[in-house]
């Protein structure tokens, strides 16, 4: 089943506790990206990636870090969380750019 | 500045009736519109996709429309159904780039 897998799906954590939350697709999807949504602000784009070790930034990068080593898997790594870091978080994978976006659950993750 | 402004920010029908929901965006040159699904809890789940060259586009019972003089772009639910009750988000990408700019969504309930 062509899927994309986010974990976890569910976390809280406290200030500074490094984290990373992984995204893997199956669909051999050349772009990913991550996003957050939140209450009135609709989704937002952090990061996101062409191709294997190619990665930009998107609307609100601080405090991310992302990284591509292969094609499949684009985790997202939060050094020093923050409590405005609490959020819903998306990943999404296509077909290059110009295709519709398949989306996985979400991560909500809750920084205390 | 958001780009992209959908309207109503939510809507409330009864089931079987038709409703239509508004995209206005600034971005300009663009090279495709998305519309996407995203039932609550859930990730968000491609509707339509149009190129800046086609006016309207059909998924089912969506029907979506777009007017790249006026740069606007909508969405039509015919004989809604109690599982169409989501939010509805509309994305613009730009001609050049990797980017994507969100609507906040319209929120659709749909009662029996």
């Amino acid at each position: 089943e062509a899927q994309v897998t986010q974990n976890p799906r569910y976390l809280i954590t406290v200030t500074g506790k490094k984290l990373t939350v992984t995204c893997s697709q199956n669909m051999n999807h050349e772009y990913m990206s991550w996003y957050r949504q939140d209450p009135g602000l609709g989704l937002r784009q952090i990061y996101y990636s062409m191709n294997v070790e190619v990665t930009d930034k998107g609307d609100v990068p601080e405090g991310y870090k992302v990284s591509r080593k292969e094609k499949r898997n684009f985790p997202l790594i939060l050094e020093s969380p923050s409590p405005n870091q609490t959020s819903l978080y998306f990943c999404a994978s296509s077909f290059g750019g110009h295709q519709p976006q398949h989306f996985g659950d979400g991560t909500r993750l809750s920084i205390l | 500045k958001n780009q992209v402004e959908q309207s109503p920010q939510s809507l409330i029908i009864l089931e079987g009736k038709n409703c239509t929901l508004q995209c206005n965006y600034t971005v300009s040159p663009f090279s495709n519109l998305r519309w996407y699904k995203q039932d609550t809890g859930r990730g968000p789940v491609s509707l339509t996709i149009m190129t800046f060259s086609e006016n309207t586009k059909s998924n089912g019972r969506y029907t979506a429309t777009l007017d790249a003089d006026t740069k606007q772009s909508s969405l039509h639910i015919t004989a809604s159904q109690l599982s169409d009750s989501a939010s509805y988000i509309c994305v613009v990408r730009f001609h050049s780039g990797y980017a994507l700019n969100f609507g906040k969504g319209t929120s659709l309930l749909v009662t029996p």
